[in-house]
């Protein structure tokens, strides 16, 4: 079954650049989607479509995705980005869908 | 504003059946994926299968002989069935809407399920 990688954790100050992780064999075929999951709330998709953001997810969060890494970018960080952020696939060899096993971001 | 709510008990004793409904509402469940997804406390997401509209099915192989999952197109509304429970399928168990490719777009609020006598 296909697996993806993330960190488990993820450290940056605020108003710097937060990148987030996510390896896979050949990910780079795939597309990748990105979610955010604040305590005690659902997940929220951030990035679809490896670099596509939702309307209401402001533009200072990014993807991208080449090879075996896919990269959740987080620009000029804010305390609210403190989060759980995990990406995920559709594996079409079994048509099962995959979470990573999700990186915490502190804000320091 | 498509909205989809989980319903069911939040108790249930060890080897008994884990039954719950998602029901969506302000959209069609026709021509989309709806998928359980639980997320024990403290870890990860862990997605436990999915049933497109059409009534097709595909689960996550580690809990593929305990699961179940249904749809009522009449009534936009589909169910999990989780046979066999342990302390281990303690969780917030949510439900979500999704295609192949675009993700995970809309998701139920969660609920907690607990496995106890």
């Amino acid at each position: 079954s296909y697996v993806l990688t993330q960190p488990p954790s993820v450290s940056v100050a605020p108003g710097k650049t937060a990148r987030i992780t996510c390896g896979g064999n050949n990910i780079g075929y795939k597309s990748v989607h990105w979610y955010q999951q604040k305590p005690g709330q659902a997940p929220v998709l951030v990035i679809y479509y490896d670099k596509d953001r939702p309307s209401e997810i402001s533009e200072r969060f990014s993807g991208s995705n080449s090879g075996n890494t896919a990269t959740l970018t987080i620009s000029r960080v804010e305390a609210g980005d403190e989060a759980d952020y995990y990406c995920q696939v559709w594996d079409y060899s079994s048509d099962h869908v995959v979470f990573g096993g999700g990186t915490k971001l502190t804000v320091l | 504003q498509v909205q989809l709510q989980e319903s069911g008990p939040g108790l249930v004793k060890p080897s008994e059946t884990l039954s719950l409904t998602c029901t969506v509402s302000g959209g069609s469940i026709n021509n989309y994926y709806w998928s359980w997804i639980r997320q024990p406390p403290g870890k990860g997401l862990e997605w436990i299968g999915y049933i497109y509209y059409s009534g097709s099915t595909n689960y996550n192989p580690s809990l593929k002989s305990r699961v179940t999952i249904s749809v009522d197109t009449s009534n936009n509304h589909f169910s999990l069935k989780l046979t066999s429970v342990t302390a281990a399928d303690t969780a917030v168990y949510y439900c979500a809407r999704h295609g192949k490719e675009w993700g995970f777009d809309y998701w139920g609020q969660g609920t907690l399920v607990t496995v106890s006598s």
